[in-house]
């Protein structure tokens, strides 16, 4: 596609609950960056994949949180036992490589926990 | 811990004025994005600074970077209407591949 997508937009789940958020990177990016954004906040730094591996994990909050990436492309944040804490923006980012190259990111799934 | 903070984190200005938004970082790094984000919307790229010294300009936004200082900021020229957004910089961390970290975000409102 022409740019990082994002599936649901939005998602509004009850605490305790499974959440997953799925996202479709710029095809042909090697690279791959789940952030999280609270309201009002700057992202943070979840999670990194260079293909199917996660290079980098060590935002992860907790062991509820968990991603894939099983063929290189599309990414699952799965999100267990949600907790309304956890109510943030979820956003994707994919980039050509990794390093200094630039990252396009998706415009995020809205997760809220009631 | 890289600790990333901007400011002011909101700015309303009048069309036409100059402004500039600062950006600290408390450790070193070798890379620093500016990134503009809309209501709603995505994080657009701005501009990705390499080295100390860099400065890019595109329309009336100007970024540079000042490693030894710790320091990049954005500079608004004349502004106007269409720049009212979210600033996010951003720092890549030191020995990762690719983690940055961003600073809370400047709200910029142009008023008419």
């Amino acid at each position: 596609g022409a740019g990082v997508s994002q599936t649901p937009s939005n998602k509004v789940t009850e605490k305790g609950k499974y959440v997953e958020l799925r996202c479709d990177p710029i095809s042909g990016h090697t690279a791959l960056y789940w952030y999280r954004q609270s309201l009002g906040q700057g992202p943070e730094f979840l999670i990194y994949f260079q293909g199917t591996g996660a290079a980098d994990d060590s935002g992860l909050p907790n062991d509820r949180f968990f991603a894939v990436r099983p063929e290189g492309s599309v990414s699952t944040l799965k999100i267990q036992r949600t907790e309304r804490g956890d109510s943030a923006v979820y956003l994707c980012a994919s980039s050509s490589t990794g390093g200094a190259t630039e990252a396009f990111f998706g415009q995020g799934t809205r997760l809220t926990v009631v | 811990e890289l600790k990333v903070e901007q400011n002011p984190l909101f700015l309303s200005m009048q069309e036409g004025k100059n402004y500039t938004i600062y950006c600290n970082y408390s450790t070193t790094s070798d890379r620093l994005y500016w990134y503009r984000q809309d209501p709603g919307k995505s994080l657009e790229s701005l501009f990705v600074l390499l080295s100390n010294g860099a400065v890019k300009q595109e329309g009336r936004l100007m970024a540079s970077l000042d490693t030894k200082a710790r320091l990049s900021t954005l500079h608004i020229t004349a502004a106007v209407h269409d720049l009212s957004a979210t600033y996010f910089c951003a720092v890549k961390n030191t020995g990762t591949a690719s983690k940055l970290t961003f600073g809370t975000g400047t709200r910029l409102q142009v008023t008419l």
